[in-house]
């Protein structure tokens, strides 16, 4: 199993532009989330799905969006970046609660910088 | 929502010695309390966790307890050694809501000198 990935790695934008972070897992894992990482304030919820075609926001939605076609696939879309959106994006997959075990793998991350 | 913080914010210990990590929350209904470790440069990784009807859990030099009376948990590393330099977070849920989601503390940052 290859469990979490993510591409790309790493990215520069120019402000204003838009792109799509790629998260893929192989687990058969219904709950999917999205995090941003910024120093000194943890891992904050971005997005998250606890199945195809149902997407709910976290702590931190505004300027992103989502959507789940697969069980396999959740791709964090950026509209218009902002400098604002500088972080370290990680992506992560579980079990539902209700299926027990509620670890969650995260993806590498991929390391965002808008200028 | 759910609030965890997370004391202190960094933590330096000399090797062999004993370290405590300390988080509070706020919803009394979470149930299910992860910790995360996270080496530099690397993704978050579960290294134990815990869940409401139990008061602690042990895997080898790590542990964690529970008092869901004060609402707040600790992780506890004895005998500390320089791989255990990380960060570390804490994290609390609803495990058992469907759309339960894991709020995690701010993390703290291990240093452990040889």
């Amino acid at each position: 199993n290859a469990g979490v990935t993510q591409t790309p790695k790493f990215q520069v934008l120019k402000t204003g532009q838009s792109m799509t972070l790629q998260c893929a897992q192989d687990m058969n894992h219904e709950y999917m989330s999205w995090y941003r990482q910024d120093p000194g304030m943890g891992l904050r919820l971005i997005h998250y799905s606890v199945g195809a075609g149902i997407t709910d926001q976290g702590e931190v939605p505004n300027g992103y969006n989502v959507s789940r076609s697969t069980t396999e696939d959740f791709p964090l879309r950026l509209l218009s970046a902002a400098p604002s959106q500088t972080s370290v994006y990680f992506c992560a997959s579980s079990r539902l609660p209700g299926q027990g075990y509620r670890e969650q793998y995260f993806g590498p991350g991929t390391r965002l910088t808008v200028t | 929502g759910e609030n965890v913080e997370q004391h202190p914010s960094t933590l330096s210990v000399q090797e062999g010695d004993s370290a405590v990590i300390k988080c509070t929350y706020s919803d009394s209904a979470s149930n299910y309390f992860p910790w995360y470790k996270q080496e530099l440069g690397k993704r978050p990784q579960l290294i134990i966790d815990i869940r409401s009807n139990v008061g602690e859990k042990k895997d080898q030099r790590i542990a964690v307890t529970l008092n869901k009376t004060a609402k707040h948990f600790s992780l506890h590393i004895t005998e500390t050694q320089p791989e255990d330099s990380a960060v570390y977070f804490c994290a609390a849920s609803r495990a058992t809501d469907s759309w339960g989601k894991l709020q995690f503390g701010a993390g703290t940052q291990v240093v452990v000198t040889p």
